[in-house]
């Protein structure tokens, strides 16, 4: 019964590889998001899909690249992983109506790259 | 551009005394304002939330937070602190209810309960 699920929790693997989490949720939301947490904690949006669609990209290295299949999943690549690339990704959804605005997040995937 | 600042990156407190997590943000437009809680190894949950009406917004596990709007804060209280409690809070602003919007993080403040 996991809201927002992310897979796999724990991802390690060696610079210059590229992988994959995979984000899902169920609450029937239109909107969701990847945030980046750093080794201090710190939270920053990286992508907003809305409906499927790219709503905010930030300053994000082109090696980064979400696909949304459809309005429940939102997946995020990565290529050619660097050393400065670990960190804990959180998958997050909403709907933005008139009365809900906040938004709900997944467990995390803490990436490790050596 | 939208900022928020969290005073305090760690906070200490004994069991059963108050607890103040301290919270001011920068926005150009009314916020919308959240206070999340995050425990070890964990993802984010939703503790309370301003939009519009009430300044004196009630959350989950007995806290509670006041928007003032002439100081430009949103400080999260407890009454009397649990050992459960222990975890990392975090203060977010949204100048937006705009599907897609981001949430802006304060870096977080570590609240430790002692018995």
């Amino acid at each position: 019964d996991t809201a927002v699920s992310q897979t796999p929790k724990y991802l390690v693997t060696q610079m210059g590889n590229d992988k994959s989490i995979k984000c899902e949720q169920n609450l029937g939301h239109d909107t969701m998001y990847w945030y980046k947490q750093d080794s201090k904690k710190f939270l920053k949006i990286m992508f907003s899909y809305n409906n499927k669609e790219l709503i905010i990209n930030e300053t994000v290295p082109n090696r980064f690249s979400p696909k949304s299949p459809d309005k429940a999943h939102l997946n995020l690549h990565i290529n050619s992983l660097e050393l400065g690339d670990s960190a804990v990704y959180f998958c997050a959804s909403s709907q933005a109506d008139r009365y809900s605005y906040e938004q709900y997040f997944g467990p995390g995937t803490r990436l490790t790259v050596t | 551009a939208q900022s928020v600042t969290q005073l305090g990156s760690h906070v200490s407190v004994s069991e059963g005394a108050l607890v103040l997590l301290r919270c001011n943000y920068s926005s150009s437009v009314p916020p919308y304002l959240f206070w999340y809680v995050q425990y070890p190894n964990q993802g984010l949950q939703l503790l309370l939330k301003y939009t519009t009406g009430a300044t004196l917004v009630k959350g989950i596990n007995g806290f509670e937070a006041e928007f003032k709007k002439s100081e430009t804060s949103f400080h999260l209280t407890k009454p009397s602190a649990h050992m459960s409690d222990a975890a990392e809070y975090f203060c977010a602003v949204s100048d937006s209810p705009q599907a897609g919007t981001a949430l802006i993080f304060g870096k977080g403040t570590t609240l430790s309960v002692s018995s």
